[in-house]
Protein backbone atom coordinates (compact mmCIF):
# COMPACT_ATOMS: atom_id res chain seq x y z
CA UNK A 1 0.00 0.00 0.00
CA UNK A 2 1.30 3.27 -1.13
CA UNK A 3 2.18 5.69 1.96
CA UNK A 4 2.59 9.19 1.41
CA UNK A 5 4.00 11.59 3.92
CA UNK A 6 4.78 15.39 4.36
CA UNK A 7 7.04 16.85 6.56
CA UNK A 8 6.47 19.21 7.88
CA UNK A 9 2.53 19.56 8.99
CA UNK A 10 2.91 23.19 9.19
CA UNK A 11 5.50 25.79 8.24
CA UNK A 12 5.45 30.13 8.94
CA UNK A 13 7.65 32.35 7.66
CA UNK A 14 8.42 35.84 6.67
CA UNK A 15 7.28 37.41 3.41
CA UNK A 16 9.87 37.09 0.65
CA UNK A 17 11.26 34.26 2.38
CA UNK A 18 11.43 30.96 0.07
CA UNK A 19 9.14 27.76 0.61
CA UNK A 20 10.23 24.41 0.82
CA UNK A 21 8.10 21.89 1.30
CA UNK A 22 8.31 17.93 0.83
CA UNK A 23 6.75 14.58 0.31
CA UNK A 24 8.08 11.15 -0.06
CA UNK A 25 6.50 8.01 -0.81
CA UNK A 26 7.82 4.43 -0.33
CA UNK A 27 6.24 2.93 -3.94
CA UNK A 28 8.45 4.04 -6.80
CA UNK A 29 6.13 2.66 -9.30
CA UNK A 30 4.15 5.65 -9.77
CA UNK A 31 2.65 7.27 -13.03
CA UNK A 32 2.71 10.79 -11.92
CA UNK A 33 3.19 12.71 -8.81
CA UNK A 34 0.92 16.06 -8.37
CA UNK A 35 0.80 19.00 -6.04
CA UNK A 36 -2.52 20.55 -4.90
CA UNK A 37 -3.33 23.79 -3.21
CA UNK A 38 -6.47 23.55 -0.72
CA UNK A 39 -7.77 27.00 0.72
CA UNK A 40 -9.70 27.02 3.63
CA UNK A 41 -13.26 25.41 3.17
CA UNK A 42 -12.35 25.13 -0.57
CA UNK A 43 -11.58 22.29 -2.63
CA UNK A 44 -7.90 21.81 -4.28
CA UNK A 45 -6.56 23.44 -7.32
CA UNK A 46 -4.09 21.44 -9.09
CA UNK A 47 -0.49 23.44 -9.03
CA UNK A 48 1.74 21.25 -11.07
CA UNK A 49 2.25 17.50 -12.48
CA UNK A 50 5.04 15.52 -12.97
CA UNK A 51 5.08 12.69 -14.85
CA UNK A 52 7.23 9.56 -13.62
CA UNK A 53 10.10 10.42 -16.55
CA UNK A 54 10.22 14.08 -15.97
CA UNK A 55 12.92 15.35 -12.93
CA UNK A 56 10.62 18.56 -12.47
CA UNK A 57 8.20 20.99 -13.43
CA UNK A 58 7.93 25.13 -13.02
CA UNK A 59 5.43 27.43 -13.48
CA UNK A 60 5.98 31.14 -12.40
CA UNK A 61 7.52 31.00 -8.66
CA UNK A 62 6.61 27.44 -8.39
CA UNK A 63 9.22 24.84 -9.15
CA UNK A 64 9.07 20.85 -8.16
CA UNK A 65 11.26 18.02 -8.59
CA UNK A 66 10.69 14.32 -8.36
CA UNK A 67 13.24 12.04 -7.26
CA UNK A 68 11.52 8.40 -8.54
CA UNK A 69 13.88 6.18 -6.92
CA UNK A 70 14.06 7.75 -3.55
CA UNK A 71 10.07 8.39 -3.33
CA UNK A 72 10.61 11.62 -2.47
CA UNK A 73 9.49 15.65 -4.33
CA UNK A 74 10.09 19.07 -3.44
CA UNK A 75 8.01 22.11 -4.47
CA UNK A 76 9.94 25.06 -4.19
CA UNK A 77 8.08 28.48 -3.49
CA UNK A 78 9.98 31.47 -4.36
CA UNK A 79 9.89 34.94 -2.71
CA UNK A 80 7.00 33.82 -0.80
CA UNK A 81 3.77 36.13 -0.67
CA UNK A 82 1.21 36.25 2.33
CA UNK A 83 -1.74 35.05 -0.75
CA UNK A 84 0.66 31.61 -0.44
CA UNK A 85 -0.89 30.81 2.76
CA UNK A 86 -2.75 27.88 1.97
CA UNK A 87 -2.73 24.16 2.42
CA UNK A 88 0.23 22.17 -0.13
CA UNK A 89 -0.97 18.41 -0.69
CA UNK A 90 0.82 15.94 -2.71
CA UNK A 91 -0.58 12.95 -4.28
CA UNK A 92 0.80 10.13 -6.28
CA UNK A 93 -1.00 7.77 -8.69
CA UNK A 94 -0.15 4.17 -9.17
CA UNK A 95 -0.68 1.42 -10.85
CA UNK A 96 -4.25 1.11 -9.70
CA UNK A 97 -4.92 3.94 -10.87
CA UNK A 98 -5.67 5.62 -7.94
CA UNK A 99 -4.21 8.83 -5.89
CA UNK A 100 -2.93 8.33 -2.44
CA UNK A 101 -2.61 11.59 -0.63
CA UNK A 102 -0.44 12.61 1.87
CA UNK A 103 -2.21 14.96 4.83
CA UNK A 104 -0.59 18.37 3.94
CA UNK A 105 1.81 21.07 5.12
CA UNK A 106 -0.63 24.17 5.98
CA UNK A 107 1.84 27.17 5.41
CA UNK A 108 1.41 30.52 6.64
CA UNK A 109 3.51 33.72 5.09
CA UNK A 110 3.73 36.64 7.31
CA UNK A 111 3.34 39.93 6.10
CA UNK B 1 -16.79 27.21 -16.81
CA UNK B 2 -18.65 24.84 -14.49
CA UNK B 3 -15.80 22.38 -14.43
CA UNK B 4 -16.88 19.40 -11.54
CA UNK B 5 -19.85 20.79 -9.34
CA UNK B 6 -20.75 19.12 -6.18
CA UNK B 7 -24.29 19.84 -4.17
CA UNK B 8 -24.66 20.55 -1.38
CA UNK B 9 -22.44 22.54 0.18
CA UNK B 10 -23.25 21.96 3.49
CA UNK B 11 -25.64 19.03 4.83
CA UNK B 12 -26.55 18.00 8.78
CA UNK B 13 -27.95 14.96 9.40
CA UNK B 14 -28.98 12.54 12.11
CA UNK B 15 -27.96 9.26 12.76
CA UNK B 16 -29.38 6.77 10.34
CA UNK B 17 -30.82 9.33 8.14
CA UNK B 18 -29.79 8.50 4.10
CA UNK B 19 -28.69 10.89 1.67
CA UNK B 20 -27.03 11.51 -1.31
CA UNK B 21 -24.29 13.89 -2.64
CA UNK B 22 -24.38 14.70 -6.19
CA UNK B 23 -21.51 15.61 -8.41
CA UNK B 24 -21.66 16.24 -11.99
CA UNK B 25 -18.88 17.56 -14.41
CA UNK B 26 -19.27 18.90 -17.81
CA UNK B 27 -15.72 18.21 -19.13
CA UNK B 28 -16.48 14.82 -20.63
CA UNK B 29 -13.89 12.89 -18.34
CA UNK B 30 -14.38 9.34 -18.01
CA UNK B 31 -12.55 8.85 -14.57
CA UNK B 32 -14.74 10.00 -11.56
CA UNK B 33 -14.15 9.81 -7.88
CA UNK B 34 -15.16 10.52 -4.34
CA UNK B 35 -12.72 11.14 -1.50
CA UNK B 36 -13.47 12.21 2.57
CA UNK B 37 -11.01 14.25 3.64
CA UNK B 38 -10.29 14.17 7.62
CA UNK B 39 -7.94 16.08 9.95
CA UNK B 40 -4.32 14.65 10.09
CA UNK B 41 -5.03 12.36 7.41
CA UNK B 42 -5.69 13.63 3.97
CA UNK B 43 -7.97 12.10 1.20
CA UNK B 44 -8.96 8.82 1.44
CA UNK B 45 -10.71 7.28 -1.75
CA UNK B 46 -13.96 6.03 -1.04
CA UNK B 47 -15.53 4.56 -4.82
CA UNK B 48 -14.42 5.18 -7.99
CA UNK B 49 -15.43 4.81 -11.82
CA UNK B 50 -13.51 4.59 -15.09
CA UNK B 51 -16.69 5.15 -17.34
CA UNK B 52 -20.66 5.11 -17.66
CA UNK B 53 -21.82 1.67 -16.21
CA UNK B 54 -18.96 0.82 -14.10
CA UNK B 55 -17.52 1.10 -10.55
CA UNK B 56 -15.43 0.00 -8.02
CA UNK B 57 -14.55 0.68 -4.41
CA UNK B 58 -11.66 2.92 -3.04
CA UNK B 59 -9.86 2.62 0.19
CA UNK B 60 -13.04 2.97 2.83
CA UNK B 61 -16.04 2.09 0.75
CA UNK B 62 -18.14 0.58 3.51
CA UNK B 63 -21.52 2.80 4.44
CA UNK B 64 -21.14 4.53 0.83
CA UNK B 65 -22.93 3.52 -2.51
CA UNK B 66 -22.08 4.55 -5.68
CA UNK B 67 -23.77 4.46 -9.39
CA UNK B 68 -22.86 5.90 -12.76
CA UNK B 69 -25.30 5.79 -15.10
CA UNK B 70 -24.12 8.63 -17.34
CA UNK B 71 -20.56 10.14 -18.06
CA UNK B 72 -21.38 13.49 -16.25
CA UNK B 73 -22.52 12.33 -12.97
CA UNK B 74 -21.41 10.09 -10.40
CA UNK B 75 -23.36 10.13 -6.93
CA UNK B 76 -22.66 9.48 -3.40
CA UNK B 77 -25.38 7.99 -1.29
CA UNK B 78 -25.29 7.19 2.28
CA UNK B 79 -27.15 4.72 3.35
CA UNK B 80 -27.47 4.94 7.07
CA UNK B 81 -25.60 7.86 7.96
CA UNK B 82 -23.42 7.47 11.37
CA UNK B 83 -21.00 10.03 13.46
CA UNK B 84 -17.77 8.15 12.05
CA UNK B 85 -18.84 9.61 8.10
CA UNK B 86 -19.03 13.40 9.39
CA UNK B 87 -16.69 14.74 6.85
CA UNK B 88 -15.49 16.33 3.90
CA UNK B 89 -16.37 14.79 0.74
CA UNK B 90 -14.65 15.54 -2.34
CA UNK B 91 -15.78 14.74 -5.93
CA UNK B 92 -12.53 14.45 -8.72
CA UNK B 93 -12.66 13.87 -12.17
CA UNK B 94 -9.94 13.55 -15.15
CA UNK B 95 -9.75 13.75 -18.96
CA UNK B 96 -9.88 10.56 -20.64
CA UNK B 97 -6.14 9.48 -21.67
CA UNK B 98 -5.29 8.76 -25.20
CA UNK B 99 -5.72 5.69 -26.78
CA UNK B 100 -2.96 3.16 -27.76
CA UNK B 101 -0.24 4.18 -25.00
CA UNK B 102 -0.91 1.61 -22.76
CA UNK B 103 0.01 2.10 -19.12
CA UNK B 104 1.88 5.55 -19.85
CA UNK B 105 -1.61 6.64 -21.21
CA UNK B 106 -2.83 8.16 -17.50
CA UNK B 107 1.22 9.67 -16.33
CA UNK B 108 -0.37 13.49 -17.89
CA UNK B 109 -3.65 13.59 -16.82
CA UNK B 110 -4.38 16.30 -13.87
CA UNK B 111 -7.52 15.74 -11.43
CA UNK B 112 -9.65 18.13 -11.29
CA UNK B 113 -11.76 18.73 -7.91
CA UNK B 114 -15.02 19.98 -7.13
CA UNK B 115 -15.54 22.43 -4.25
CA UNK B 116 -16.15 19.83 -1.33
CA UNK B 117 -19.90 18.91 0.65
CA UNK B 118 -19.26 19.81 4.29
CA UNK B 119 -21.11 16.97 6.26
CA UNK B 120 -22.18 16.54 9.59
CA UNK B 121 -23.71 13.59 11.53
CA UNK B 122 -25.51 13.85 14.56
Amino acid sequence: KQEVTQIPAALSVPEGENLVLNCSFTDSAIYNLQWFRQDPGKGLTSLLLIQSSQREQTSGRLNASLDKSSGRSTLYIAASQPGDSATYLCAVLAGDYKLSFGAGTTVTVRA
Amino acid sequence: NAGVTQTPKFQVLKTGQSMTLQCAQDMNHEYMSWYRQDPGMGLRLIHYSVGAGITDQGEVPNGYNVSRSTTEDFPLRLLSAAPSQTSVYFCASRKPPPNGQGVRRHSNQPQHFGDGTRLSIL
